[in-house]
């Protein structure tokens, strides 16, 4: 079936270094991958997405990079900063409708 | 606030009861979606509709769950003779049209979080 795996599952990393967060999925029929942060208590917020016709995508700090080969995308944070802290989900989906969601990674900034 | 509001953003009930939400989505979307979270993990697939037209129900979905979205706007979820196992947040969140063009940005709400006791 459907699936999306997500690793890590917990990030620590020194204020100012690069995070990198990595996801497989199964569906080969796959077209639209975005990334969601969610905070602690609020609500899973749209940060960057990339479609199956590009294979990679940045703005600012934040990029993405789609390996459809291999059906992996990875999220690239640089220049990390506290306020960077929460819970990363990627997710895919078939470009139709539902997006299945990775487990998530916490990501911690330490200052 | 012109986003995705839900209602209530907390319930507690007593094991057995019903529950219903709501969910408002934004007005132009037509495409409406519901999801489960429990602590620690990613949003799992519930239910979707494109306008009044419920087009998908998960796997996971047992038969006391039932959603509507009569009018092709506001949504409901209800949950009857809930069990502990159903205390989650539920999520709901829309999407546009995209005319054939593939996925798009999918707007959650709050959340309601429903706590069984």
């Amino acid at each position: 079936g459907e699936n999306v795996e997500q690793h890590p599952s917990t990030l620590s990393v020194q204020e100012g270094d690069s995070a990198v967060i990595k996801c497989t999925y199964s569906d080969s029929a796959s077209n639209y991958f975005p990334w969601y942060k969610q905070e602690l208590g609020k609500r899973p917020q749209l940060i960057i997405d990339i479609r199956s016709n590009v294979g990679e995508k940045k703005d600012q700090r934040i990029a993405v990079t789609l390996n459809k080969t291999a059906k992996h995308f990875s999220l690239h944070i640089t220049e990390t900063q506290p306020e960077d802290s929460a819970v990363y989900f990627c997710a895919a989906s078939t470009g139709t409708y539902k997006y299945i969601f990775g487990t998530g990674t916490r990501l911690k900034v330490l200052a | 606030d012109t986003g995705v509001s839900q209602d209530p953003r907390h319930k507690i009930t007593k094991r057995g009861q019903n529950v219903t939400f709501r969910c408002d989505p934004i007005s132009e979307h037509n495409r409406l979606y519901w999801y489960r979270q429990t602590l620690g993990q990613g949003p799992e697939f519930l239910t979707y509709f494109q306008n009044e037209a419920q087009l998908e129900k998960s796997r996971l979905l047992s038969d006391r769950f039932s959603a509507e979205r009569p009018k092709g706007s506001f949504s409901t979820l209800e949950i009857q003779r809930t069990e502990q196992g159903d205390s989650a947040m539920y999520l709901c969140a829309s999407s546009p049209h995209t005319g054939g063009k593939g996925g798009t940005e999918a707007f959650f709400g709050q959340g309601t979080r429903l706590t069984v006791v």
